[in-house]
């Protein structure tokens, strides 16, 4: 079964730099992923796509702080130079045969 | 700039049909390589997938919700629907519509991911 695990929360201080983790399911950690982030109140932003071999493409308008890297089973998000705006729930997304998933969801609060 | 936007009823009681509507608008609903999608958001829980639909009518839906899922579209309006029946309190959600871009590895291999979502509309089932 394909399954995103996300830890639920993290926090960092702001101008530091934090990197959330993502993890395929057994069986699975050849896939792409996609991170989205859903600031307070607001719909989700897609930022990027991430290959199993650490390669992405951003989406518009997401800053150079943000970066996506693999290793295994496991996909990362970093974002540096923390800012106030970054505090948002990010979200990993993967597309198997005929079927969505989203993992759970890890909240990230700026300190 | 591709936009979308959800619109339909903000209050459906239980037992009844949900029935949502995504106006696509900047670009067309037809082009190739995207299909388009619904997914929900309970109140303070994460993001579910419920389906989604090619311009012809193709569609893929969440195991767990397809018996009472439909998703259509319509090219002319550049519009396509969700209607979910049956609904109790747990379909209590906020709906965001999206554009599902596709990417072909070969193989008959693909990778999906939603870009751009609409900002979303608040369902509440009650009686």
């Amino acid at each position: 079964q394909l399954v995103l695990t996300q830890s639920p929360s993290a926090s960092a201080s702001l101008g530091a730099s934090v990197k959330l983790t993502c993890t395929l399911s057994s069986g699975h950690s050849s896939y792409a992923i996609a991170w989205h982030q859903q600031q307070p109140e607001k719909g989700p932003r897609y930022l990027m796509k991430l290959n199993n071999d650490g390669s992405h493409s951003k989406g518009g308008g997401i800053p150079d702080r943000f970066s996506g890297s693999s290793s295994g089973a496991e996909r990362y998000l970093t974002i540096s130079s923390l800012q106030s705006e970054d505090e948002a729930d990010y979200y990993c997304q993967t597309w198997g045969t005929g079927i969505l998933v989203f993992g759970g969801g890890t909240k990230l609060t700026v300190l | 700039q591709l936009q979308l936007q959800e619109s339909g009823p903000g209050l459906v009681k239980p037992s009844e049909t949900l029935s949502l509507t995504c106006t696509v608008s900047g670009g067309s609903i037809s082009s190739s390589n995207y299909y388009w999608g619904w997914i929900r958001q309970p109140p303070g829980k994460g993001l579910e997938w419920i389906g989604s639909i090619y311009y012809s009518g193709s569609t893929y839906y969440n195991p767990s919700l397809k018996s009472r899922v439909t998703i259509s579209v319509d090219t002319s309006k550049n519009q396509f629907s969700l209607k979910l029946n049956s609904v109790t309190a747990a379909d209590t959600a906020v709906y965001y519509c999206a554009r599902l871009i596709s990417y072909y590895y070969g193989s008959g291999s693909y990778f999906r991911w939603f870009d751009p979502w609409g900002q979303g509309t608040l369902v509440t089932v009650s009686s």
